[in-house]
């Protein structure tokens, strides 16, 4: 069946530092993936997206890429802020569009 | 800009009491996603509405919980009687068509069932 697997948390980093969050998936056919973010108390806003294999989904400084052969859609940003802690989730959509898998949560603290 | 909005936002209840949520979606979506998330854990949908059908439902306890869309706007899931591992954060979301692409999710409803 469909799935997605994020690296456990938490994460701390200091301010500007590197951030990766693997995300690797197993899914029948072409599916979409994405990744949202939750900031405390808040529902889940979409942060990028990508529909096929070799996409690169790129928001706010955050970019991921859809890589089928290693089927992977690790999160990356180069500098981040405190402003980015929150809980990163990686999803994916499965070919018809019609069911949505959730990992289960990345929580990112940024420390100045 | 328009968002999906959810009431409560907390709620405290007694096991084996009744209790309600409302979702009201971006106006014009046509899908409505009623999802459970449960403290470290993704969501994980309960329901899923076309206007006012049910697509999917197939993971909704049906035994005490139930959901409706009456009219094909406004939403409300209702649990009776609260157990306590209901306890959870319950999401509401709306996307313009079929496809999962582009949900937008309201802040939630906090449950915590004593």
């Amino acid at each position: 069946g469909n799935s997605v697997t994020q690296m456990e948390g938490p994460v701390t980093l200091s301010e500007e530092a590197f951030l990766t969050i693997n995300c690797t998936y197993t899914a029948t056919g072409y599916p979409s993936l994405f990744w949202y973010v939750q900031y405390p108390g808040e529902g889940l806003q979409l942060l990028l997206k990508a529909t096929k294999a070799d996409d690169k989904g790129s928001n706010k400084g955050f970019e991921a890429t859809y890589r089928k052969e290693t089927t992977s859609f690790h999160l990356e940003k180069g500098s981040v802020q405190v402003s980015d802690s929150a809980v990163y989730f990686c999803a994916l959509s499965d070919q018809t569009g019609n069911q949505f898998y959730f990992g289960t949560g990345t929580s990112l603290t940024v420390i100045p | 800009e328009a968002e999906v909005a959810q009431s409560p936002r907390y709620k405290i209840t007694e096991k084996s009491q009744a209790v309600a949520f409302w979702c009201d979606p971006i106006s014009g979506h046509a899908t409505l996603y009623w999802y459970r998330q449960i403290l470290g854990q993704g969501p994980e949908l309960l329901v899923q509405f076309q206007d006012e059908s049910v697509v999917d439902d197939s993971q909704l306890p049906k035994d005490r919980f139930s959901a409706e869309r009456l009219k094909g706007v406004d939403s409300t899931l209702k649990i009776q009687p609260a157990e306590l591992g209901d306890s959870a954060m319950y999401l509401c979301a709306s996307s313009f068509g079929e496809s999962a692409y582009e949900q937008y999710f309201g802040p939630g409803t906090r449950l915590t069932v004593t």
